[in-house]
């Protein structure tokens, strides 16, 4: 079964701590897996991919395929931050859609 | 200025409906797709076309309802068949040769009353 999931639904940190969004995934074979953020009042859009290896605004994400995992890191938290982020895998099927987990919401406080 | 264009951003309907919500892309995108958001949930894949004239279901496809007769337009029908309409949709597009970077619409979200 193709699965993502984001075990929590809220995260709450404060601005200039280390951050960590938990994503996990359930795939057979080589997997392709994204990081979208929604902030407020604007459209969902990408912010990175596993394959490009990028780091995007201070975010990194790393592969782990021994854990099955793809935690979003960034060593230190800013207000702007504070977002909806979702963990996506690209299916072998149904037009390569995306899975998206449920979905992480981050807070950062001053 | 390129994008997708989703309408009506607000729609209230009584039961019983039907409904349809407009998507339309201006990015020369081949492929379409229809999410569904709702809280603790995530984003669910309801219907995708990858080409004009074509389209499949995703993951929970009944009660809704779509067409794909232009490049640029994919509206969804939100039969009266949906039981639990209430939602966020969202509609999203991509190049063929997908990368898995989708463009997505500002939101549809429909009211039940």
């Amino acid at each position: 079964a193709q699965r993502v999931t984001q075990p929590e639904k809220l995260l709450s940190v404060f601005k200039g701590a280390p951050v960590e969004l938990k994503c996990n995934y359930s795939y057979s074979g080589s997997p392709e897996l994204f990081w979208y953020v929604q902030y407020s009042r604007q459209r969902l859009q990408l912010l990175l991919r596993h394959i490009s290896r990028e780091s995007i605004k201070g975010f990194t994400a790393d592969l782990n395929k021994g854990e099955t995992s793809f935690h979003l890191k960034k060593p230190f938290a800013q207000e702007e931050d504070s977002a909806m982020y979702y963990c996506a895998l690209k299916g072998y099927n149904q037009g390569g859609k995306l899975i998206f987990g449920q979905g992480t919401e981050l807070s950062v406080k001053p | 200025d390129g994008g997708i264009t989703q309408s009506p951003k607000y729609l209230f309907r009584k039961e019983g409906q039907n409904v349809t919500l407009s998507c339309e892309q201006n990015l020369n995108h081949d492929a379409m797709y229809w999410y569904r958001q709702d809280p603790g949930q995530g984003l669910r894949l309801i219907y995708y076309s990858q080409i004009v004239n074509d389209f499949q279901k995703g993951d929970i496809a009944e009660g809704y309802s779509v067409s794909r007769e232009k490049k640029e337009s994919f509206p969804l029908t939100v039969t009266s068949a949906q039981k639990n309409p209430t939602a966020f949709y969202l509609c999203a597009s991509t190049l063929q040769g997908y990368t898995g970077e989708l463009f997505f619409g500002e939101g549809s979200r429909l009211t039940v009353l």
